[in-house]
């Protein structure tokens, strides 16, 4: 069965500080996976999908089959990061973590 | 732009009530989802169609059902509303090839008290 971890409910950080949430999947076949955010009082959006290899608003992730993960990072965050954020695994389901709420601290 | 609407924005319900929650999208997807969003527990899947009159069970379906008759509007019904259903749903579409990258609905707040 395909899961996805995200083994930090909580992460708090000061601005400026880089940034990392942790991603871990299980899946059989050949993964694809995504970042969604979720800004105070928007709806969930996607941010960025493995394939696309692309980085938004300074946000990358790396997509790791040998330690089967896909952490997002970010070198310096700002204020404006503040959010809850949800790693998805494709597949017929698609396949979400529980989220990771980011603080991010003036 | 891609459009997912939902009935309500908030809605307050009575225990054994039943209720509809609706939503409509706009970009003619044939994927609909409905998920609850609670705190530490993230999103789980309540149901899903990827056809018109299609509906296929999720991770949590018990309590619940759904009604898609058109392909813009995909319908959760709780036949009879308890309080352990108080949450956040969240509607999602996308296209049939990319059933991960789904747009989602600003969501309807329901307590059931």
């Amino acid at each position: 069965a395909q899961r996805v971890t995200q083994p930090e409910k909580l992460l708090s950080v000061f601005k400026g500080a880089p940034v990392e949430l942790k991603c871990n999947y299980s899946y059989s076949g050949s993964p694809e996976l995504f970042w969604y955010v979720q800004y105070s009082r928007q709806r969930l959006q996607l941010l960025l999908r493995h394939i696309s290899r692309e980085s938004i608003k300074g946000f990358t992730a790396d997509l790791n089959k040998g330690e089967t993960s896909f952490h997002l990072k970010k070198p310096f965050a700002q204020e404006e990061d503040s959010a809850m954020y949800y790693c998805a695994l494709r597949g017929r389901r698609p396949t979400f973590g529980r989220g990771t709420s980011l603080i991010v601290h003036p | 732009d891609v459009k997912v609407t939902q009935s309500s924005r908030y809605l307050v319900k009575r225990t054994g009530e039943k209720v509809f929650l609706e939503c409509v999208q706009d970009m003619d997807h044939e994927n609909m989802f409905w998920y609850r969003q609670d705190p530490g527990l993230g999103l789980r899947l309540i149901y899903f169609s990827y056809d018109v009159k299609m509906k296929e069970k999720g991770d949590i379906p018990e309590g619940y059902s759904v009604s898609r008759e058109k392909k813009e509007r995909f319908s959760l019904i709780l036949e009879s509303a308890s309080t352990n259903q108080t949450s956040m749903y969240l509607c999602a579409s996308s296209f049939p090839d990319r059933a991960t990258e789904q747009y989602f609905g600003p969501g309807t707040r329901l307590t059931v008290t």
